[in-house]
């Protein structure tokens, strides 16, 4: 069965640093999300993306977050200048359009130390 | 703004009883309804996805139904088992063209052997 993959699962970083999530969405899926969820809170929303660019972004997603899809597999969120508030599980998804079933990955832990 | 909310936080039952699980939304002008299953550390695993025109949906021992005009949404697991302990998450799909999932805060389940 296809699946999203996330990579890498766990990741630790410095406050102030940059570190790059990494997704493959499901090939023949057109909308590609990402969610993240702080630890004992509820899943939250971050950006939406549609051919070639961002169709839906939260209030969250200010200019330290960026998003790209730089080949036609791989899609990436980019979290500038990190911070401990930066920590928790992202989730990258895709759907082949929003009101089909979305297909989350296993997830990311960005834990920023 | 959408506020989805789940009760009970937490659920613990011996195996073989038939449970419900409930949602409640504040906006009842949704698209479709989502309930998902998470596994500790894991990804979000979709169970079943209901549109704002459907009643209820079943796949295999779990049944979903909605009432749109009331905000309610209810999970019910038959003979459950101690493989269905996890965290149940609803999530809701607003119409008016938004592509974000709006969840709430899950029910941890726990099946007791």
């Amino acid at each position: 069965e296809p699946e999203v993959t996330q990579t890498p699962s766990h990741q630790v970083t410095q406050m102030g640093q940059e570190v790059i999530l990494r997704c493959v969405p499901i090939s023949n899926h057109l909308y590609f999300y990402w969610y993240r969820q702080i630890l004992g809170q509820k899943v939250e929303f971050l950006v939406s993306f549609y051919n070639n660019e961002i169709s839906e972004k939260s209030e969250i997603f200010d200019d330290q977050f960026s998003v790209e899809r730089p080949d036609g597999s791989n899609f990436t969120l980019k979290i500038r200048s990190t911070k401990l508030e930066d920590s928790a599980m992202y989730f990258c998804a895709s759907s082949v359009d929003p009101g089909r079933v979305a297909f989350f990955g296993q997830g990311t832990r960005l834990t920023v130390v | 703004k959408q506020e989805v909310t789940q009760i009970p936080a937490a659920l613990s039952v011996p195996e073989g009883e038939n449970l419900v699980l409930n949602c409640s939304f504040t906006d009842s002008a949704i698209y479709n309804l989502q309930w998902f299953r998470q596994d500790p550390g894991k990804g979000l695993t979709s169970l079943l996805l209901i549109q704002s025109s459907q009643r209820e949906q079943t796949s295999g021992r779990l049944n979903a139904s909605l009432d749109k005009s009331s905000g309610r949404s209810t999970l019910y697991i038959a003979a459950s088992q101690p493989g269905d302990s996890a965290t149940y998450l609803c999530a809701v799909l607003t119409q008016g063209g938004s592509e974000k999932l709006v969840f709430g805060k899950g029910t941890k389940l726990t099946v007791n052997p």
